[in-house]
Formats: C-alpha cells, structure tokens, sequence
C-alpha cells in the first residue's frame, strides 16, 4: 500500500521562512512532487524531485532523502498570497498497475499572518 | 489561453440523476486523468487514459464511466448520483504515461448532490 504523511496545518508571518515536511512509504519511487492549491482553484505544480538533495526555485525549495523517504518543501520570504494548501504526491514505479500513478499526501494548509 | 478546462465549473442535481463532465486539453497531451477531491481535501485518482485507451481503473463504483473520443478529450458521466458523490472532481493531462511528469489540473467542477 502507499502511505504518505504531512502535517495537516501551519501557520506563519509574513517575511518569515516555513518548512513542511512529508514522509512516504510506497512500492517503489519514481520521484516525489510538491504542488500547491489555493482555495477554490487547482492544484499547480511547484516541484519534483528524484535523485536525493536540494532543488531551488526562487522563493521555493525541495528537498528529498530517499533512504528515509523524507520531503520537506522550503517557503522564504513568505508571501500573503502563499497562504494555500501544499500537496506532497508520490510516484511509485512505473510498472504495472502503478504506470502513470500519483499518490498524493492529505495536504498542509498554510496560513500566513501579517 | 486555458490549457485544461472543464465543464461545467459547478453542478447541482438530485440523488439518482445522471449527470456528464467534460473535459478538454489543448497541451497536445497524451494522458489524461480524472481525480475526486473530497470535503477533506483528499485529492484521490480515480481513471487514466493514454492516446484514448483506459490505463487505470480505480476502485470506483461503475456508476462512473469515462470516455475518451480523442486525446485531447475526457468526460466522465455519473449514473444514479448519490450524496456520497459530492465532491469536486478534477481532470489534469500530462505529456505522457509516466510517473515523471507533472499534471496540469483544470479548474475542477463542484458536484452537489442534494
């Protein structure tokens, strides 16, 4: 089966930096995916990480340790308009029944504060 | 210019009606996706078709039925609604079939099942 963890909220201030962490377990990875949701609207992707280590995009970064399966999604310099839901999705293999799949986590709904 | 759209973006019907989704991309996507996001937020996949052949099949009541005319289309018609249905459903594309791509989400379309 697949299971995939993340805090259910998180709150912060303006100008600060978040962390939101996700923990996996599934058979077999093809790569970890961050997308972010706004109330009312779709889920836009953010990142997606495959090999172990940091990916920085901006404001945003990614960070994977396969061995633990382990993700954290890095917010700087926080925004009002960051304020969303914060999905982690796991590819599990590419094989099978699992071709093409997207596990994703419950979600983190972040608030931030002025 | 949208590139997932969906109609319609909000439907309200009785239980044991049935009702019709339809989805367009304009990305020259071969895969296309149908995903429930219920009142908890719990984005869960439920069918997949590459170049209009199903790939998967979730565990979903076969009340639901989607159909692919053509690549760039997938709808998904509900038979007999029930209030369980209620729930807003998403389509996404992506480039192909495989784990590694991301998926580009339509607006969703709100079911309300009275």
């Amino acid at each position: 089966g697949q299971n995939i963890d993340q805090p259910t909220e998180m709150t912060a201030t303006e100008g600060a930096i978040v962390q939101i962490n996700c923990t996996y377990q599934t058979s077999g990875f093809n790569g970890l995916f961050w997308y972010q949701q706004h109330a009312g609207e779709a889920p836009t992707f953010l990142s997606y990480n495959v090999l172990d280590g940091l990916e920085e995009k901006g404001r945003f970064s990614s960070f994977l340790s396969r061995s633990k399966g382990y993700s954290y999604l890095l917010l700087k310099e926080l925004q009002m308009k960051d304020s969303a839901s914060y999905l982690c999705a796991v590819s599990p293999a590419d094989r099978g029944s699992t071709l093409g799949r997207l596990y994703f986590g419950r979600g983190t709904q972040l608030t931030v504060w002025p | 210019d949208t590139a997932v759209s969906q109609t319609p973006k909000y439907l309200v019907t009785q239980m044991g009606n049935d009702k019709s989704i339809k989805c367009e991309q304009n990305l020259g996507h071969d895969t296309m996706y149908w995903y429930k996001q219920d009142s908890k937020k719990f984005l869960k996949i439920m069918f997949s078709y590459n170049n209009k052949e199903l790939i998967i099949n979730e565990t979903v009541p076969n009340r639901f039925s989607p159909k692919s005319p053509d690549k760039a289309h997938l709808n998904l018609h509900i038979n007999s609604l029930e209030l369980g249905d209620s729930a807003v459903y998403f389509c996404a594309s992506s480039p192909r079939l495989a784990g590694t791509y991301e998926q580009y989400f339509g607006p969703g379309t709100r079911l309300t099942v009275t």
